[in-house]
């Protein structure tokens, strides 16, 4: 069980906007606002979308957004493309013994 | 281009141990702090350890705690993860991934294959 909670998968077609929640706790995405959000494509290394909440890494289109309220982030995903097929994960810090955290991945399927 | 090169997986069995490296380029590797994070097959990422960009400050999850060492040489760009008394849960791919600060994982080596059985 991961410590952060993702929808297992979520879909949409192209065009559409889709949104992908991560639900934590006090300890962690409450606490800081050092959320990230991943993007995998089969069989390749986690790409990097999303840190600091809200704020996205040079390259990335501004299609992507991040947000958090309270203990839970979202990203969403505007004017969806077939590329933006994959799995998405969400990170943060977490104070204690464990100190990062992932979602256990949202896998999405542009329809 | 900026890039981390992992290398070290291979097939072990339980109760042996491996040592994993990663080779920066692109990069000055001593001014970052840097994480091992790993994927078993067919799951989600798992956060496994980091190590500060001297060396001096090391964590660890409780899942490897005591069996996993992170290591640096600076001095080579490289990055190590020493795994001993491996487990088949230990099984993965594992990932060397550069830490920017503030949780931003930038950059993420390709990944190396380590199977315990």
């Amino acid at each position: 069980q991961s410590a952060l909670t993702q929808p297992a998968s979520v879909s949409g077609s192209p065009g559409q906007s889709i949104t992908i929640s991560c639900t934590g706790t006090s300890s962690d995405i409450g606490a800081y606002n050092y959320v990230s959000w991943f993007q995998q494509h089969p069989g390749k290394a986690p790409k990097l979308i999303i840190y600091e909440v809200s704020s996205r890494p040079s390259g990335v289109p501004d299609r992507f957004s991040g947000s958090k309220s309270g203990n839970t982030a979202s990203l969403t995903i505007s004017g969806l493309q077939a590329d933006d097929e994959g799995d998405y994960y969400c990170s943060s810090y977490r104070s204690g013994a464990t100190l990062v955290v992932f979602g256990g991945g949202t896998k999405l399927t542009v329809l | 281009e900026v890039q981390l090169v992992e290398s070290g997986g291979a097939l072990v069995q339980p109760g042996g141990s491996l040592r994993l490296s990663c080779a920066a380029s692109g990069f000055t590797l001593s001014s970052y702090w840097m994480h091992w994070v790993r994927q078993p097959p067919g799951k989600g990422l798992v956060w496994v350890s980091r190590i500060s960009d001297g060396g001096g400050s090391t964590t660890y999850a409780d899942s490897v705690k005591g069996r996993f060492a992170i290591s640096r040489d600076n001095a080579k760009n490289i990055l190590y993860l020493q795994m001993n008394s491996l487990r088949a849960e230990d099984t993965a791919v594992y990932y060397c991934v550069r830490d920017f600060g503030a949780n931003r994982m930038d950059v993420w080596g390709q990944g190396t294959t380590v199977t315990v059985s």
